[in-house]
């Protein structure tokens, strides 16, 4: 059975500092999406990373994702209010196929103080 | 362009009773996915709807169920309702032509049971 593990679960962030969180998955899959939610909201689409090595920037944030380690890093620069949220990573298993789901993690939960 | 849409966004049932959630896919998407969304339990596939078939099912009892129509289109359905059916009922929409399966989710169906 697939396991997406992210840590760690809470992370309490100072303004204007950096900070990396991370997601491992126990299955071989190129395919690993970051999502946000934020109290009350739906999930929002933050990276699609899909293949060995990809990065994505967005703003303060940059994906990665190493198909080899099945890990993806999710780093923070110069943390803002604005990025506090919960942060999920899901896996897509069997990646791209035709019963393909995914399996998210159960979410890191960001609070960025003054 | 119109998002995923769910209805009703929130309701309140006693145990036993049955409901049904209504998701509209993003136009042009054929693909639509429920999930579970729980403290205790996190994010869970319940299952992913493709041309009317049911193409993935998660593990939960078969008092959950849904179905899909002609237009995309998605409901499902729970019967026999437990306490513990309380959770956020996310849709997710996606286009199986797109390579890379990223899931749009709606704003949530929160049913509470009673």
């Amino acid at each position: 059975e697939l396991k997406v593990e992210q840590n760690p679960l809470f992370l309490s962030m100072q303004e204007g500092k950096n900070y990396t969180i991370y997601c491992n998955y126990s299955t071989t899959s190129d395919r690993l999406y970051w999502y946000r939610q934020d109290p009350g909201k739906s999930l929002e689409s933050l990276f699609v990373l899909l293949s060995n090595g990809a990065v994505k920037q967005e703003g303060r944030l940059m994906a990665s994702l190493d198909t080899k380690a099945r890990l993806s890093t999710l780093h923070i620069t110069a943390a803002v209010h604005d990025l506090s949220a919960t942060y999920f990573c899901a896996v897509d298993v069997p990646p791209g196929g035709a019963n393909s789901k995914l399996t998210f993690g159960k979410g890191i939960t960001l609070s960025v103080r003054p | 362009k119109a998002g995923v849409t769910q209805t009703p966004r929130y309701l309140i049932k006693t145990r036993g009773q049955q409901v049904t959630l209504s998701c509209s896919p993003i136009s042009g998407h054929r693909s639509v996915s429920w999930y579970q969304q729980t403290p205790g339990q996190g994010l869970q596939f319940l299952f992913e709807y493709f041309s009317e078939t049911q193409r993935n099912k998660g593990n939960f009892p078969g008092r959950f169920s849904g179905r899909q129509f002609s237009n995309s289109r998605s409901e499902m359905n729970v019967s026999t309702l437990e306490l513990g059916d309380s959770a956020l009922y996310l849709c997710a929409s996606s286009s199986r032509l797109a390579s890379t399966g990223e899931l749009f989710f709606g704003e949530g169906s929160r049913l509470t049971v009673l």
